[in-house]
């Protein structure tokens, strides 16, 4: 298996600009994790689905973040517009049980620089 | 407020050693608590991860702790190896589905 596939690896664009971050997830886990990493916050849980379906979004920052698994196999999350304050590396983890209970195998993450 | 800590922050061994990385979490009411791996640039890869009603799990030349009562974990190295080096992190799933992340202990051991 590839593992967790994220796009792109490294992402530059200017403030106002929408953004969208892709993840693919190991085929068969039943859950889908966002995270955010940086140097000021740490490693920060976003939102994460099981099956498809969003659980919890109270780690999304702000209205400009959204995200979406239209399906089992593919997850976006979405900052319109984007700020300055956004740049962080973005990961996404997938896991074969629901929920946060199990083990988490992560993606490479995007680097997300926003000027 | 639901806080994980690490320390320390920054660690240098030279190869061989034995060393201890310690993580703290101030809610006791955890689920579970997992320890991962990053390497420079890369994803986190899970190494641990401790049931609630556990004590201890072991893989390889690590091994992992949990007192819950006292709000703290530990990851033991054994024999620790350039390969080591990394940012070890601990994370506490608790029970009402928040995961908090330690800031992470760098580690470097030397040849």
């Amino acid at each position: 298996d590839a593992g967790v596939i994220q796009s792109p690896r490294h992402e530059v664009t200017e403030m106002g600009q929408e953004v969208t971050l892709r993840c693919k997830p190991i085929s068969g886990h039943n859950s889908l994790f966002w995270y955010r990493q940086t140097m000021m916050r740490g490693l920060e849980l976003l939102i994460y689905f099981n099956n498809n379906v969003p659980i919890d979004d109270s780690g999304m920052p702000e209205d400009r973040f959204s995200a979406k698994m239209p399906n089992a196999s593919f997850s976006t999350l979405k900052i319109q517009p984007s700020e300055p304050r956004d740049s962080a590396v973005y990961f996404c983890a997938s896991s074969p049980g629901l929920g946060l209970y199990n083990e988490q195998f992560f993606g490479p993450g995007t680097r997300l620089t926003v000027l | 407020k639901q806080e994980v800590t690490q320390i320390p922050a920054a660690l240098s061994v030279p190869e061989g050693e034995n060393l201890v990385l310690n993580c703290s979490f101030t809610d006791s009411a955890i689920y579970n608590l997992q320890w991962f791996r990053q390497d420079p640039g890369k994803g986190l890869t899970s190494l641990l991860l401790i049931q609630s009603s556990q004590r201890e799990q072991t893989s390889g030349r690590l091994n992992a702790s949990l007192d819950k009562s006292s709000g703290r974990s530990t990851l033991y190295i054994a024999a620790s190896q350039p390969g080591d080096s990394a940012t070890y992190l601990c994370a506490a799933c608790h029970n009402n589905n928040d995961m908090r992340f330690g800031a992470g202990t760098r580690l470097t051991v030397k040849p």
